[in-house]
């Protein structure tokens, strides 16, 4: 069974950089090539916010960032706003075709 | 615009049938693939299906396996869900998304609003 581990919660204050980790521990996400990250805001659709680990969709803020090294993939928040209070999900596509998202974490701005 | 809208949820008795609808706009349809997410309340996303460009591939998370069939109709730009034998756990919010790519690359760039799925027992 695919999982995604992410923590809980992550806090910051206004301006500082936070890292979110997703580590994959199962082997069926192959080389982790295909890893998304999602932010959601309550009572909202996900938005994708990175997507093939380090790439970033057409009108999301550049202050996202995603990387990756091993079985773990980070999402990075730079300059936290306000607006960036949200949960966030990472996702990957697995070796049989499907898609497993993160346990999830809320971030906090403080 | 780049829409999509969800259709067809609604609350039903244990084991009776749903199909949701979610029909698309702004883009071109047939060169997607297509996605089918879940979230029960309070819960995080699901995936659950998903659909190739064309329809000749489609995939299912174990959870509805064998209960639950994906279909599109691109002459009307409309992506299906099929959902059999529900059960109360089947509750949540389906929404459609659009991936950036024919194949599923599992980066669902386009969203739906969610059409609500409730299954009492």
């Amino acid at each position: 069974q695919s999982a995604l581990t992410q923590p809980a919660s992550v806090s910051g204050f206004r301006e500082q950089s936070i890292t979110i980790p997703c580590t994959a521990t199962s082997g069926d996400v192959g080389d982790y090539q295909y890893v998304s990250w999602y932010q959601q805001h309550p009572d909202k659709a996900p938005k994708l916010v990175i997507y093939g680990v380090t790439n970033r969709p057409s009108g999301v803020s550049n202050r996202f960032s995603g990387s990756k090294s091993g079985n773990t993939a980070s999402l990075t928040i730079s300059g936290l706003q306000p607006a960036d209070e949200a949960d966030y999900y990472c996702s990957s596509k697995t070796t049989s075709s499907t898609v497993v998202f993160g346990t999830g974490t809320k971030v906090t701005v403080l | 615009e780049v829409q999509l809208v969800e259709s067809g949820g609604g609350l039903v008795h244990f084991g009776v049938p749903l199909r949701l609808s979610c029909v698309a706009s702004g883009f071109t349809f047939n060169i997607y693939a297509m996605s089918w997410v879940r979230q029960a309340p309070g819960k995080g996303p699901e995936w659950i299906s998903a659909i190739s460009g064309s329809g000749a591939d489609s995939h299912y998370a174990d959870s509805v396996k064998g209960r639950f069939f994906v279909s599109r109709d691109n002459s009307k730009k409309t992506l299906y869900l099929q959902l059999n034998d529900l059960r109360p756990d089947d509750t949540a919010l389906y929404f459609c998304a659009k991936d950036r790519n024919n194949g599923l690359v599992a980066a669902l760039e386009i969203w739906g609003q969610g059409t609500m799925v409730t299954v009492s027992s």
